[in-house]
């Protein structure tokens, strides 16, 4: 069974630019959570979402944006880029909200 | 919010040598996992548990709820276990994980 897979895995942005990154979940997972991982703040929650909808966000600002698709493939979006949002983000899946969570690798976006 | 705080934040260890990692959390919750990070980034999900003791391996976890605390062994401790582990809880609205900063292990040949 594959596991989760996002893509791209690396990707360098210019301040101001957007970009959408994408997850696949495991086949048959429903819920995919999407996390930051920064050296000074550690992992942070993003959003959740399960049956399209999203469930939770966390503490960021409108500029992250997400959904997710009938297939359960998600996919976040940050828009006018900062240098802060250099990260790596790491996309988890599970079969429903509450229950073992499988991360993918993660991409690792540089702002410049 | 919960509060998740890991110790130690740092460990070397000799391989062959056992392990003792903690979890302490400041509130009930969900479920609690542990993950180790790799090299490349990937978290790798070691395990899922909310209450009692599971065992893979070389690596067992105990989890405590009622006192708010978990704890990962690690036996004879290989350099492949070197990285980064996390504790991660999940809120009783079983929305989002908290991670904790993580235990920072190298394992020396």
């Amino acid at each position: 069974k594959a596991g989760v897979t996002q893509t791209p895995r690396y990707l360098i942005k210019t301040r101001g630019q957007q970009v959408t990154l994408s997850c696949s979940p495991i086949s048959g997972h429903r819920s995919v959570s999407w996390y930051q991982q920064t050296p000074g703040q550690g992992l942070q929650f993003l959003f959740e979402y399960f049956s399209e909808t999203q469930r939770n966000k966390g503490n960021f600002p409108g500029r992250f944006s997400g959904r997710q698709f009938s297939n359960s493939r998600s996919e976040m979006n940050v828009s006018t880029l900062e240098l802060g949002d250099s990260a790596l983000y790491l996309c988890a899946s599970s079969l429903s909200p509450g229950q073992q969570a499988f991360f993918g690798q993660g991409t690792r976006l540089t702002v410049v | 919010g919960i509060q998740v705080e890991q110790s130690p934040p740092d460990l070397i260890l000799q391989e062959g040598a056992n392990s003792t990692l903690r979890c302490n959390f400041s509130d009930s919750v969900n479920n609690l996992q542990w993950f180790h990070q790799n090299p490349w980034g990937q978290l790798i999900n070691l395990f899922y548990i909310p209450s009692g003791t599971k065992q893979n391996g070389r690596l067992s976890a105990t989890t405590v709820a009622t006192e708010r605390y978990s704890l990962l062994y690690i036996s004879s401790s290989q350099t492949t276990d070197s990285g980064v582990y996390f504790c991660a809880v999940e809120n009783n609205a079983g929305n989002m994980l908290t991670f904790g900063g993580g235990t920072r292990l190298m394992v020396k040949p």
